[in-house]
């Protein structure tokens, strides 16, 4: 189970780009890297996965070094209601059988007008 | 809406009492995750069941137990509750169909131990 380190809170202001990263040192190669919002009171929301390279959506985009041993997850210009806990989980990702979804502390983004 | 639904929304008991939630996983979705958590606390791994199996086993107390029925719906009973039980618990369910990408969870069920 590959551990994640991810900054405890970030502050950010309307319209800027907030990029947090993670730290996944010992990933294995079988691993998918996958971010999840929480907003308070509410249950996670799936944000973005990938394996390598580069992953975008309409939400966000997901850069991942060819080592792997690290990701960012990229917001465009964040508004308010982007605030929010941020999580990264690590692990195999392949039929509903295993799936990790061991989640940290994640990262609390504060938006600020 | 995630299509996973849990009840009680809320609930509120006496210390040494016992509760049972219930979590409708989407329809299809074999595998159904437990969480608890508290108040300005991570989400903590409960217990996993998987098309009625225990599949993983995190940080549960003795104290608590969960069971997937054959029609996929989860119940976790909490029994002999403290106040330090008082959490939000939320359950997630995900489909098996090869390489799967998300995760998708319920509104939680807010237990208050008094």
């Amino acid at each position: 189970l590959a551990k994640t380190t991810q900054p405890i809170s970030m502050d950010s202001y309307e319209g800027q780009e907030v990029n947090i990263t993670c730290s996944h040192n010992n990933i294995a190669t079988n691993d998918y890297i996958t971010w999840y919002q929480q907003f308070p009171s509410q249950g996670p929301r799936f944000i973005i996965q990938g394996y390598k390279t580069k992953v975008t959506n309409e939400v966000a985009s997901l850069f991942i070094p060819a080592d792997r041993k690290s990701s960012t997850l990229s917001l465009p210009r964040v508004s308010l209601s982007d605030t929010a806990v941020y999580y990264c989980l690590v692990g195999e990702n392949y039929g509903g059988s295993q799936g990790n979804l061991i989640f940290g502390k994640g990262t609390k983004l504060s938006v600020k007008p | 809406d995630s299509g996973v639904t849990q009840t009680p929304k809320h609930l509120i008991t006496a210390t040494g009492q016992r509760v049972t939630l219930r979590c409708s996983p989407r329809s299809g979705d074999l595998s159904v995750y437990w969480y608890q958590q508290s108040l300005d606390q991570g989400l903590q791994f409960l217990i996993q069941y998987y098309n009625g199996e225990e599949r993983a086993k995190g940080n549960i107390l003795e104290r608590f137990s969960a069971q997937q029925f054959p029609d996929l719906h989860s119940e976790l009973n909490l029994s002999s509750l403290e106040l330090g039980d008082s959490a939000l618990y939320f359950c997630a369910s995900k489909r098996l169909t090869g390489l799967n990408t998300e995760a998708f969870f319920g509104q939680g069920t807010r237990l208050t131990v008094v």
